[in-house]
Parts: C-alpha cells; structure tokens; sequence
C-alpha cells in the first residue's frame, strides 16, 4: 500500500522562527490534507491541498504531485503552534492514511 | 454551529466490560469513521460508514462493533475481546466515502481500562 513519510519527526523552534514541514507520499493521491493535532487531542484542519499553494495567516502549504510530496511552512511561528502535525492522503478508493506526523514545540 | 460532537470525553472502564463512545455529526455528511491513536502514533482506521445501514471494517476492527442506524451517529463499542482498549478515539465524517472529500474530526474521547 502507499506510504506516507513525514519530516522531522520532531523540531523545536524559537518562537519568532520560520518552519517547513515534509510529507512524501509514495504513490498518486486525490486527496492530501494537513492537520494540527493540539495538547489537548483535536484535530484541526489546517488545509486540504491534493495540488498547488494554499496561505491561510501564517500558514502555507504546497503540494506537488507529480513529485507526490507536500510541504507546511510555518512563518514567525507562536507557542501555540506547539502540538502535532500531520498529513494525511487519499490515494483512491475510500481509506485515508495518515503519516506518523511531526512534533512541533515553540519556546517562548 | 456544524460539527462532529463526542462523548465522553473521558471513559474509566473495568477489564470484563463492554463500553460505548458517542458520534453525532450535524454536517449532512453521509460517511463516517472511527479512529484509534495510541501515544505518539498516528491514526489507525477502526470502522467505517459509506451511508446508514452500512459499514464495513478498518485495520484494527477485532474486539469493536458500531451501528449506523441514523445517518447523524454512529457510535462505537469497544468490548471485552479487545485486548488493549487504552487509547484515544476519534470520530471522523466527510460528505461521501468515495473521492476528494475532507475529512472532519470530533474532539475524541480517551478511554482508560482499570
């Protein structure tokens, strides 16, 4: 089945500082989402992106397809970025498959 | 105000006992999913729901069971056979199960076996 990479498996930031997350899928996808997951557990949908650029605030993400990666970029990056992050594709069919995510913790 | 509601938000059970979390969705969405996420792991696909009446097994599906009578819940029972129920579960719905649809997520409910 298709795999899904994430890197960093962990990052520490400053908070103030600039982040790009990785997610590598090994197979063509219709779908591609990416998700905060908080301390307290919620999922929160930060940007569904199966191709192109998307901005929302501080938040960016691009995916290329044909080269079947994504990447988040975080700008001046705030403690409550703090948490999990993950990516999650649809390679077809109906099952989701989620990346073993990428922690993030933001130092005041 | 649409969404994905959950409850308990958090559940004690004895070892023997069968228990049953909650899903409501009021987004009109007719699939649905259940997810377990053990510490520092992803998720893992439980259950699923294409449409009411139906529903068919994830990954992880041994020792669960859920219904699908309304199109707005579909509730999830953990039994006794499951062997390690300790975890935390999250509901999910998206508009259809088929295609590019996004996925939403309940606020989850963690179960703690005694």
């Amino acid at each position: 089945g298709i795999q899904v990479e994430q890197s960093p498996p962990d990052l520490i930031l400053q908070e103030g500082a600039n982040s790009t997350l990785r997610c590598n899928f090994s197979d063509s996808v219709n779908n591609l989402q990416w998700f905060h997951q908080n301390p307290w557990g919620q999922l929160i949908n930060l940007f569904y992106i199966p191709s192109g650029t998307k901005q929302n605030g501080r938040l960016s993400a691009t995916t290329v397809a044909t080269e079947r990666y994504s990447l988040l970029y975080i700008s001046s990056s705030q403690t409550t970025d703090s948490g999990v992050y993950f990516c999650a594709v649809k390679p077809g069919g109906f099952k989701t498959i989620f990346g073993a995510g990428t922690r993030l913790f933001v130092k005041a | 105000d649409g969404g994905i509601t959950q409850s308990p938000k958090y559940l004690f059970r004895k070892e023997g006992q069968n228990v049953t979390l909650s899903c409501e969705q009021n987004l009109n969405h007719d699939a649905m999913y259940w997810y377990r996420q053990d510490p520092g792991q992803g998720l893992r696909l439980i259950y699923y729901s294409q449409i009411v009446n139906d529903f068919q097994k994830g990954d992880i599906a041994e020792g669960y069971s859920v219904s699908r009578e309304k199109k707005e819940s579909f509730p999830l029972t953990v039994t006794s056979a499951q062997k390690n129920p300790t975890a935390f579960y999250l509901c999910a719905s998206s508009l259809a199960l088929v295609g590019g649809y996004e996925q939403f997520f309940g606020p989850g409910t963690r179960l703690t076996v005694l």
